[in-house]
């Protein structure tokens, strides 16, 4: 089946310094992938849609130049959490629409948990 | 951000015994998902549901997509100790010609063996 990466799977940071997270589609093109946000024992929250070619589209309440998304190309979303503080430390997922099978079925990337010291 | 109600919210299992979760909403939706996580990994599909009333079994697992198309249900028949992780709904939003899926609260399972 399709399978989606995500890269660092963990990383440390010190408050104030900026920290990339990607998403990349092994085996398909994505023109669309979605980053979502996860607290510890908690649901998964939509943060913003990654468009390919386009900018990306942001849920209610989150900052665009706090959590820059870039669609660089079918394969890649990169999220930048930019001058990261302690409360940004959380889960961070990312997901691409299925290819070509069942309608609606997303894959999910294995996540990246970030720490901000 | 918005989320859909599940419940219950967590609950705790006899190996082989059955297990009903539900997931609610005020709003209408198209498609239902439902997930399961596990630690520290991305949630992975269960099923799939994309018609009101519709029925679908996975194996040991069955879903069924609300008449109103408000709700759905997860069963899992005759538990067993991987069966242990969270559990989410989601529904599909298509608001503007493009979409986007609304996670539920989730259901942590526990199987005692």
């Amino acid at each position: 089946g399709a399978v989606v990466s995500q890269h660092p799977s963990r990383v440390i940071c010190k408050s104030g310094t900026s920290v990339k997270i990607e998403c990349r589609s092994l085996d398909f093109q994505a023109t669309t992938m979605f980053w979502y946000r996860q607290f510890p024992k908690k649901s998964l929250m939509l943060m913003a849609t990654s468009n390919e070619g386009s900018k990306a589209t942001y849920e209610q309440g989150v900052e665009k130049d706090k959590f820059l998304i870039n669609h660089a190309s079918l394969t890649l979303s990169t999220l930048t959490v930019t001058s990261a503080h302690p409360e940004d430390s959380s889960f961070y997922i990312c997901s691409a629409p299925n290819p070509g099978g069942l309608t609606d079925t997303q894959y999910f990337g294995p996540g990246t948990r970030l720490t901000v010291l | 951000g918005q989320q859909l109600n599940q419940s219950p919210q967590s609950m705790f299992i006899q190996e082989g015994e059955d297990v009903s979760m539900n997931c609610t909403s005020s709003s209408i939706f198209n498609t239902w998902l439902w997930y399961k996580q596990e630690p520290g990994e991305g949630p992975v599909l269960l099923i799939a549901l994309y018609k009101a009333g519709e029925l679908t079994s996975n194996g040991r697992l069955t879903a069924q997509f609300g008449i109103t198309r408000k709700d759905s249900f997860l069963n899992i028949s005759a538990s067993i100790p991987s069966d242990v992780g969270i559990y989410f709904c989601a529904g599909k939003r298509t608001p503007s010609g493009t979409y986007k899926y609304i996670f539920g609260t989730g259901t942590r399972l526990k199987v005692l063996a």
